[in-house]
């Protein structure tokens, strides 16, 4: 099976812009999350996703946003990007019905100059 | 609130010999310990992973020993080999969210 696939790889934002990433699972699997790894704060719960409904939200202003869709891929968005949002974003899907076992991507590098 | 704490920050072992990683976490109500190991522009990759109701797992050259009682968990890489050499996160979860520790840079040395 293919692993989780994250686009794009690598991004530069400008402070107050927005941004869209996305996020496909592994086949047949139906939870995604996402989480953001920084230096200073390493790695940390955004929200997870299960059959289009967000089941868990982590300690992140509103700006942070995600969906997913009916083919279990997903989406998170950045509003209003500050400097601070630089990091790498990393998308883990699971099948969501049993076991826990995460599988993460490759993440994508989002730059905010 | 750090839940989970990890030591040390980075470690230095040579080729062959045992790499060991702790872990102590505090909330009791945590039923699922993997650990991940991630290499420079990569993913975090699920390594081995452990419940509460066992007090070790191996696989291959990859141990967990856990301490219900005292609320840690450890790693212990034996026969540490250069392709080791990675950034090793331990967590723990109970239900989807995953709670990292900081982390452990690890470098095998010949």
């Amino acid at each position: 099976k293919a692993g989780v696939t994250q686009t794009p790889r690598y991004l530069i934002k400008t402070r107050g812009q927005q941004v869209t990433l996305s996020c496909s699972p592994i086949s047949g699997h139906r939870s995604v999350s996402w989480y953001q790894q920084t230096p200073g704060q390493g790695l940390q719960f955004l929200f997870e996703y299960f059959s289009e409904t967000q089941r868990n939200k982590g300690n992140f202003p509103g700006r942070f946003s995600g969906r997913q869709f009916s083919n279990s891929r997903s989406e998170m968005n950045v509003s209003t990007l500050e400097l601070g949002d630089s990091a790498l974003y990393l998308c883990a899907s699971k099948p969501g019905t049993s076991g826990d076992e995460q599988y993460f991507g490759p993440g994508t590098r989002l730059t905010v100059t | 609130q750090q839940q989970v704490k990890q030591s040390p920050q980075s470690l230095i072992v040579q080729k062959g010999g045992i790499s060991i990683i702790n872990c102590a976490y505090e909330n009791t109500a945590f039923d699922y310990f993997p650990w991940y190991q991630q290499f420079p522009g990569k993913g975090p990759a699920l390594l081995i992973a452990i419940r509460p109701d066992v007090s070790e797992k191996k696989e291959g050259r990859f141990t967990i020993s856990f301490n219900k009682s005292a609320k840690q968990f450890s790693l212990h890489i034996m026969d540490s080999q250069p392709g080791d050499s990675a950034t090793y996160f331990c967590a723990a979860s109970k239900g989807e969210k995953l709670t990292f520790g900081t982390g452990t840079r690890l470098t095998i040395i010949p």
